[in-house]
Order: C-alpha cells, then structure tokens, then sequence
C-alpha cells in the first residue's frame, strides 16, 4: 500500500517570498492533516480536512497559509508571504476517520527553509 | 500552554538493557495516547496507543504504562536494540471526537551497541 506523499521535500526560499507544498493521502484516507513541526519541537496541526471540508483550522495563520483540497483527496498548503519562523517542516498525514482512535499516517515531510 | 511534556530531550542506553521513556499531560480529557517514532528526514511512525480505560498495552519488546492519577504515561522497550535509536513523540487525544493529536516535544533515543 503506497504511503502519504509530499512533493517538493526540500525547499530554499527567501522571506516574503511565496512556497507551495503538496500532498497526496494514503488511497481511500478521507481525513487528511497537515502539521508544522519546527526544529526541537512536536508536530503542530495547522488544518485538517474530512474529504474536501474544514474540520479544524484554528491553528492556521490564515493572514499567509491558506490549504485546500478542493476533490477531495491531494491537498496544497500555501504559504505567501513567508517568514523566517516559517522554517520548519510541513507534515502531510491521512486517516482512514477521524478521532484519535484512528492511527495517522505521516508522510517525509516538506522541509523549508527561509533566508 | 504545553499540554504534553516530555522532559528529557534526550536518553542514551546500552544495547540490550531497558529503556524507558516519559511523558506527563495536563488535560485530563485527553482519553487516549500514543507514542511515534521518527528517523532523521522521516515522517514519524506510529508505534502504539493506549486507552485510558487501560494502564498498560503491550506489543512485542514494546509496552506502554499509564497512570491516569499523576497524568504519567511511559513507554518501556526491552530490549534496546540500535535500530530503535530515533526521536520517540507522546502524544494525546479525544478518542470520541475530530479533535485530533497533540504532540510532546520528543525524546531522542540512543541505543548503544
């Protein structure tokens, strides 16, 4: 069974400047998350999706990120513009439901870098 | 507000003996744990759970201790081999809702031969 896959895993850019991070979820996974861990700290959810709708997105600084998953299966998060402390890595991860009875599936993961 | 804690950075063990990981939460709605693994420029992996209707869930060299009354839980792995040197994460969640994971800071695990 193919995993979660993110594309690009790496990524330079220069402050103010804009990122876009893609996901595709494990096949069949209606719930799809992305997380920001940051260097010596545990993954933080930023969004999380139940096929192509919002579930959670309180922790998402909607003045520069901004995620869709508009078909209900990959997903984008959008960064612009970005900022220094934005370095860190964009996990992507999928569900089969929701709640924490149901394992969660990470993907390698996005890292950025800003400069 | 840290909600999950884990307050060794870091545990160095020998090969063979037993290593034991910590963790410590502050909402005592949180009703159910896991513990994920990661290797460097991996996602991490999940490694096993518990309820808190349990104290303790084995799987393999693999068992996790809860202890609802000091809002403790450990993870013990016995016994250490090299291939577990990794950063463990704890972390706690809502098993009736769509509120998902929050995760402590990590423990790197080193496993000496």
């Amino acid at each position: 069974e193919a995993g979660v896959a993110q594309s690009p895993r790496y990524k330079i850019i220069e402050k103010r400047q804009s990122v876009a991070f893609w996901c595709n979820p494990i096949s069949g996974h209606a719930t799809l998350y992305w997380y920001q861990q940051i260097l010596g700290q545990g993954p933080k959810l930023l969004i999380q999706f139940q096929n192509n709708g919002v579930v959670d997105d309180s922790q998402l600084p909607k003045d520069r990120f901004s995620a869709e998953r508009l078909k209900g299966v990959d997903s984008t998060l959008k960064i612009q513009p970005a900022k220094l402390e934005d370095s860190a890595v964009y996990l992507c991860a999928s569900s089969a439901g929701t709640g924490a009875g149901n394992t969660i599936y990470f993907g390698e993961g996005s890292w950025l870098t800003v400069v | 507000d840290q909600q999950v804690k884990q307050n060794s950075p870091s545990l160095s063990v020998q090969e063979g003996r037993i290593s034991i990981l910590n963790c410590d939460y502050t909402n005592s709605m949180f009703d159910y744990f896991l513990w994920y693994k990661k290797y460097p420029a991996e996602g991490p992996t999940f490694l096993i759970s518990i309820s808190s209707i349990k104290d303790k869930n084995e799987d393999g060299r693999f068992t996790v201790f809860l202890n609802k009354s000091a809002k403790h839980l450990s993870l013990h792995i016995v016994p250490s081999q090299p291939g577990d040197s990794a950063v463990y994460f704890c972390a706690a969640g809502f098993s009736g809702s769509a509120r998902q994971l929050t995760f402590g800071s990590g423990t790197q695990l080193t496993v000496l031969p």
